[in-house]
């Protein structure tokens, strides 16, 4: 099957300053991926997407840098809040189904 | 406000009992989901279902069962042959067309003792 992994499981960041979320894909032929947002013990809110065609897209506070090249997608927060305090992960349009990553522990430090 | 509503949130059972876990949409989508989700690993899919009375088996079905009777609902059963059946499901739904976003629902807890 497909994988999609991440970096760093767990980042800890400043109030206010930027969070880069990275995440690596396995299968080039992926054309679309999301990026989610899982707070404890809630079901995981979309955050942004892309597809392939595109190499960045932005949203409010949010980027998504997509690099075919080396199969890897980051996501960018800007000015980190506390309310930013989440697991996220990214996910990869397979042939038929959704692959998700094991997602990374974003803590703010106020 | 449109969503998924997924219940109960906490459910308990004992070992050998069948147990369905509820899920509803309101978003008119026609594709439906489930996933499980356990620590330390991404979301692992169990079925799916496109169209009222038609359904797919995921990576993990054994031991689970669904039904797709209405557009709105797709019920989960978690079944005695499921061995390890402990875990926070959750429900998902989308637009067929391709590169459609899944929407969540809150989850549902379960805990088999």
């Amino acid at each position: 099957g497909e994988s999609v992994g991440l970096h760093l499981p767990t980042l800890s960041v400043q109030e206010g300053d930027n969070s880069i979320i990275n995440c690596a894909y396995s299968n080039s032929a992926s054309d679309y991926f999301i990026w989610y947002k899982q707070e404890s013990g809630k079901g995981p809110q979309f955050i942004i997407d892309i597809r392939s065609n595109m190499d960045k897209r932005q949203g409010q506070r949010v980027t998504v840098l997509l690099n075919k090249t080396v199969k890897h997608l980051s996501l960018q927060i800007a000015a980190t809040q506390p309310g930013d305090s989440a697991v996220y992960f990214c996910a990869e349009l397979g042939f038929n189904q959704f692959y998700f990553g094991t997602g990374t522990s974003l803590t703010v430090i106020p | 406000d449109g969503g998924i509503t997924q219940s109960p949130k906490y459910l308990f059972r004992k070992e050998g009992q069948n147990v369905t876990l509820s899920c509803e949409q309101n978003l008119n989508h026609d594709a439906m989901y489930w996933y499980r989700q356990d620590p330390g690993q991404g979301l692992r899919l169990i079925y799916y279902s496109q169209i009222v009375n038609d359904f797919q088996k995921g990576d993990i079905a054994e031991g689970y069962s669904v039904s797709r009777e209405k557009k709105e609902s797709f019920p989960l059963t978690v079944t005695s042959a499921q061995k390890n059946p402990t875990a926070f499901y959750l429900c998902a739904s989308s637009l067929v067309s391709y590169n459609s976003p899944l929407h969540f629902g809150n989850g549902t807890r379960l805990t088999v003792t």
